[in-house]
């Protein structure tokens, strides 16, 4: 069975504090990939990874940097948390190529900043 | 440009009636195409996936949806909806491309009423 863990569940931050989102996965795949989810927006891709040591930037990067340590480990950091960014973060992991190009999701991290 | 429509942010119908979710993608090379769902408070968890073939696929829980290349559409249905089919589903586009970022729609809450 698929796997991704996050932690915390729910954050609650101040304004201009540093926030770490951590995110672990079990399914041995290569790429891993933050998203918000925001009320009309969907989800939109934020930081993504193709391996250990490897980070790219989504559609929103601005605001968030990304760290993956390992094959199973992706973190999003917020080095300067703003309200705009109080929303529910999620992450997923994915194979690529003719065999797969689904995603299995994180149960998400609910982010206030106050 | 890329993008995935869902033109009905909410569907409400009655247990055991049928359903259909409406989902139109934008993109001009050979989408690959899911369908998501989300229960309360909790992550994505995969529904059904197109990748190519017989265009009717079929996905958990009696779901299934069509795939019309002339109309740009990946439809979702069901034949008899119940009360816990109540989330909200998301229509995603794969372009298949190096990271395989994924395209969302912004998402149907579908309330079925008891």
């Amino acid at each position: 069975e698929a796997a991704v863990t996050q932690s915390p569940r729910n954050k609650v931050a101040v304004t201009g504090g540093k926030v770490t989102l951590s995110c672990n996965q079990t399914n041995n795949h290569n790429n891993m990939y933050w998203y918000r989810q925001d009320t009309g927006h969907g989800l939109r891709l934020i930081h993504y990874s193709y391996g250990a040591g490897s980070t790219e930037k989504g559609d929103i990067p601005d605001g968030y940097k990304a760290s993956r340590p390992s094959q199973e480990n992706f973190s999003l950091i917020l080095e300067l948390a703003t309200p705009s960014q109080t929303s529910v973060y999620f992450c997923a992991s994915g194979g690529w190529g003719v065999v797969s190009y689904e995603q299995y999701f994180g149960p998400g991290t609910r982010l206030t900043v106050l | 440009a890329q993008s995935v429509t869902q033109p009905d942010a909410r569907v409400t119908v009655s247990e055991g009636a049928s359903l259909q979710l409406r989902c139109k993608y934008s993109y001009s090379g050979t989408p690959y195409l899911f369908w998501y769902v989300q229960y309360p408070r909790q992550g994505l968890q995969l529904l059904l996936k197109y990748y190519s073939g017989d265009p009717v696929v079929q996905g958990v829980n009696g779901f299934e949806a069509e795939f019309s290349k002339s109309n740009s559409s990946f439809h979702l249905r069901k034949a008899s909806v119940h009360w816990s089919d109540s989330a909200v589903y998301f229509c995603v586009l794969s372009a298949g491309s190096s990271g395989n970022k994924l395209i969302f729609g912004i998402g149907t809450l579908l309330s079925v009423k008891p």
